[in-house]
C-alpha cells in the first residue's frame, strides 16, 4: 500500500471549515484513500472514502485531486468535538489485500472556540 | 457495520506476567487485526487473524510474544507475554473485509500499563 504524507498538527477555529491535506504521490490504480479519526482514548472512527471522485457523506467531503496524487478532507463546519487525530490511509481493494490498514502518523486538529 | 467488544478495557500487571486480551464482534466476519498504539503514537499492525489458520504476524513482531488464538468468526485473543514496561500500550481489535469496498471497525482498546 502507498505511503502517505499529513501534516503533524493543524488549529481550525470552531464554525469553520477544516481542511485536511495528505499527499499519496505513489498512489496506484487500485487504491482507495480512506480517512479515519481517533479521538483521545478511543478506537479510530471511519470518516469517508473514495477512489478519484469527490466524496461526500453526512460527517465530511473528500476532495481528491485529478492525478490522485492528493486529497483534501473538508469538514464543513468544525465544532471542538471534532478535536482529534485524522488519518489519511491508502489501501488496494484487490483480492490479495486482507483489509489491513497501514496507519501514518496522522495530523492532529485542534479545534478552538 | 460491526460492533467490537474488547476485554479487559484496561489493567495494570507486573512485569513477567501475560495478560490475555479478548476481541468479540457481534458478526462474522473474516479478518480481524491487532494494533498497538504506544503512548503518543499511531497504531502499527501486530497481526492479522484469520479463522482457522495460524496469524501472520507483521515485522518486528514475534508469536512467542504475542499469541493470537481465532478460534471462530466471531472471537479472538492476544496475549502479551512475558511482559516488560516497553509493552504499556493500547491494544486494538478491529475487523474488515479483504477486497472490499467497506470500512474497517475498531474496538475501543485495552489499555495495558505494566510496572
Amino acid at each position: 500500500d502507498a505511503k502517505t504524507t499529513q501534516p503533524p498538527s493543524m488549529d481550525c477555529a470552531e464554525g469553520r471549515a477544516a481542511n485536511l491535506p495528505c499527499n499519496h504521490s505513489t498512489i496506484s490504480g487500485n487504491e482507495y484513500v480512506y480517512w479515519y479519526r481517533q479521538i483521545h482514548s478511543q478506537g479510530p472512527q471511519y470518516i469517508i472514502h473514495g477512489l478519484k471522485n469527490n466524496e461526500t457523506n453526512e460527517m465530511a467531503s473528500l476532495i481528491i485531486t485529478e492525478d490522485r496524487k492528493s486529497s483534501t478532507l473538508i469538514l464543513p463546519h468544525a465544532t471542538l468535538r471534532d478535536t482529534a487525530v485524522y488519518y489519511c490511509i491508502v489501501r488496494d481493494h484487490g483480492s490479495s489485500n486482507t483489509g489491513k490498514l497501514i496507519f501514518g502518523q496522522g495530523t492532529t486538529l485542534q479545534v478552538k472556540p | 457495520s460491526a460492533v467490537i467488544s474488547q476485554k479487559p478495557s484496561r489493567d495494570i500487571c507486573q512485569r513477567g506476567t501475560s495478560l490475555t486480551i479478548q476481541c468479540q464482534v457481534d458478526s462474522q466476519v473474516t479478518m480481524m487485526f491487532w494494533y498497538r498504539q504506544q503512548p503518543g503514537q499511531s497504531l502499527t499492525l501486530i497481526a492479522t487473524a484469520n479463522q482457522g489458520s495460524e496469524a501472520t504476524y507483521e515485522s518486528g513482531f514475534v508469536i512467542d510474544k504475542f499469541p493470537i488464538s481465532r478460534p471462530n468468526l466471531t472471537f479472538s485473543t492476544l496475549t502479551v507475554s512475558n511482559m516488560s514496561p516497553e509493552d504499556s500500550s493500547i491494544y486494538l481489535c478491529s475487523v474488515g473485509r479483504p477486497g472490499e469496498n467497506t470500512e474497517a471497525f475498531f474496538g475501543q482498546g485495552t489499555r495495558l500499563t505494566v510496572v
